[in-house]
């Protein structure tokens, strides 16, 4: 079974700062969708950025950006230039190809940015 | 684009009552999701449709808990009779197929 794992529960950073948050997958898929959602206090869920395994380029939205690393079944976000808010939960998730109702979360990670 | 729309955004209401969530999907989304989410478990999923037609209800906690989608835009989530560990948020979420997960703002449901 796919799992997801975010080994950070809490993180910080300085405001204009760079931090980067971890996630790890296990899977035997070798075609799939992996995500990174944001879940500010408003507790809505915000699509952050968005990779397709079958891409070497790592996907880069503005300040987001991740390293992708299939053979390392590892997924981290690097947030540049980090503003106040970016503090939210932060949440890795995985999405089959083949089954693609199939969605898998990680626990989270909350960023607390200083200012 | 309205996305997902749910409501209401807040419930309270006493154990034993029945709660109604409701769920509005995004136009030509054919997969709807329910998910509870709570700081012991994180993001659970409870049943998902495609369609209009449950697929799974594997994640759905007991038989207090029922969902349908009568038609493509419109799905409720009902606790009866609610209990207090039934406190949590709940979002609806629905996708296409390959798009990501577009999530509603969810509804969070207190139960005292």
């Amino acid at each position: 079974a796919q799992t997801v794992t975010q080994s950070q529960p809490e993180m910080s950073v300085q405001e204009a700062e760079t931090v980067t948050l971890s996630c790890t997958y296990d899977t035997s898929e070798s075609d799939y969708y992996l995500f990174w959602y944001k879940q500010p206090p408003s507790r809505q869920m915000i699509l952050v950025i968005r990779q397709e395994a079958y891409k070497q380029q790592n996907a880069t939205e503005n300040r987001f950006s991740v390293n992708f690393q299939k053979a390392a079944k590892s997924f981290s976000l690097k947030i540049s230039d980090s503003q106040l808010g970016d503090a939210a939960m932060y949440f890795c998730a995985y999405q089959n190809t083949y089954n693609f109702n199939k969605f898998y979360f990680g626990s989270g990670t909350k960023l607390n940015v200083k200012p | 684009d309205a996305g997902v729309i749910q409501s209401p955004r807040h419930e309270v209401t006493e154990m034993g009552q029945e709660v109604t969530l409701r769920c509005k999907p995004i136009s030509g989304h054919d997969y709807l999701f329910w998910y509870r989410q709570t700081m012991m478990r994180g993001l659970e999923l409870l049943i998902y449709f495609n369609n209009n037609v449950p697929i799974d209800d594997s994640g759905m906690p007991e038989d207090r808990f029922s969902a349908k989608m009568p038609n493509a835009s419109f799905s409720t989530l009902k606790i009866q009779p609610s209990e207090p560990r039934d406190s949590a948020v709940y979002f609806c979420a629905s996708t296409g197929g390959t798009s990501p997960l577009h999530f509603g703002n969810g509804t969070r449901l207190t139960v005292t």
